[in-house]
């Protein structure tokens, strides 16, 4: 089936600073999607992408799927507490989800 | 409207048991699939149903087992637990559409099963 990589897999960062998460694919993808798990939570759904090249905004986070629909990415710009968690990229096929690994993000106040 | 419901959110059992959780989904979602999540596999399908029929099924043994009724409710059974099987099962709701386009997954709080 299909698979995603997820890079990097743990992201330390400090209040107010930028950072990227990323999401590749040697193969071609339908759409992709991005989640956020809280610790002690359960996967959040954040946005979709389907288009070659789109790019889409939800306040700090600017997630944006490749030209070539092979990869996708998430940056957080000034990042808070609040961005603490786990941050999966997943593609449906089948009719199922396949998760990359996630990145887990920390912040130092 | 309300989320995915999951019961019960924690579990303990014997190796050798087996154990059923439950999942209500989202009114008018008739998608519902099945995940285990561990710290060393990450997110892994279980299985996903739709209008009461399996459309597919991930890579696991035959002890694990899943059902949809008519109201779109599910149920996963696990038989013959194994330490291994200790996870949070985690359940998922979409409105289900084509294989490649599902929309969106709901997840329920999840069920934590610790097999002792």
């Amino acid at each position: 089936g299909q698979q995603v990589m997820q890079i990097p897999q743990y992201q330390h960062v400090q209040e107010g600073e930028d950072f990227t998460t990323y999401c590749n694919s040697s193969t071609t993808l339908s759409n992709i999607q991005w989640y956020k798990q809280r610790p002690g939570g359960h996967p959040v759904f954040l946005i979709q992408l389907v288009k070659s090249g789109e790019v889409k905004k939800q306040k700090r986070l600017t997630f944006q799927f490749g030209e070539a629909k092979k990869n996708s990415s998430l940056h957080i710009t000034a990042t808070q507490t609040t961005d603490v968690g786990t941050y999966f990229c997943a593609v449906t096929n089948d009719y199922k989800l396949s998760f990359g690994a996630g990145t887990t993000v920390t912040v130092r106040a | 409207k309300a989320g995915v419901t999951q019961t019960p959110r924690y579990l303990i059992k014997t190796r050798g048991q087996q154990v059923t959780l439950s999942c209500s989904p989202i009114s008018g979602h008739r998608s519902v699939s099945w995940y285990q999540q561990t710290p060393g596999q990450g997110l892994q399908f279980l299985f996903e149903y739709f209008s009461e029929t399996q459309r597919n099924k991930g890579n696991f043994p035959g002890r694990f087992s899943g059902r949809q009724f008519s109201n779109s409710r599910s149920e996963m059974n696990v038989s013959t637990l194994e330490l291994g099987d200790s996870a949070l099962y985690l359940c998922a709701s979409s409105l289900g559409g084509s294989g490649t386009d599902m929309g969106r997954y709901t997840f329920g709080s999840g069920t934590r099963l610790t097999v002792v």
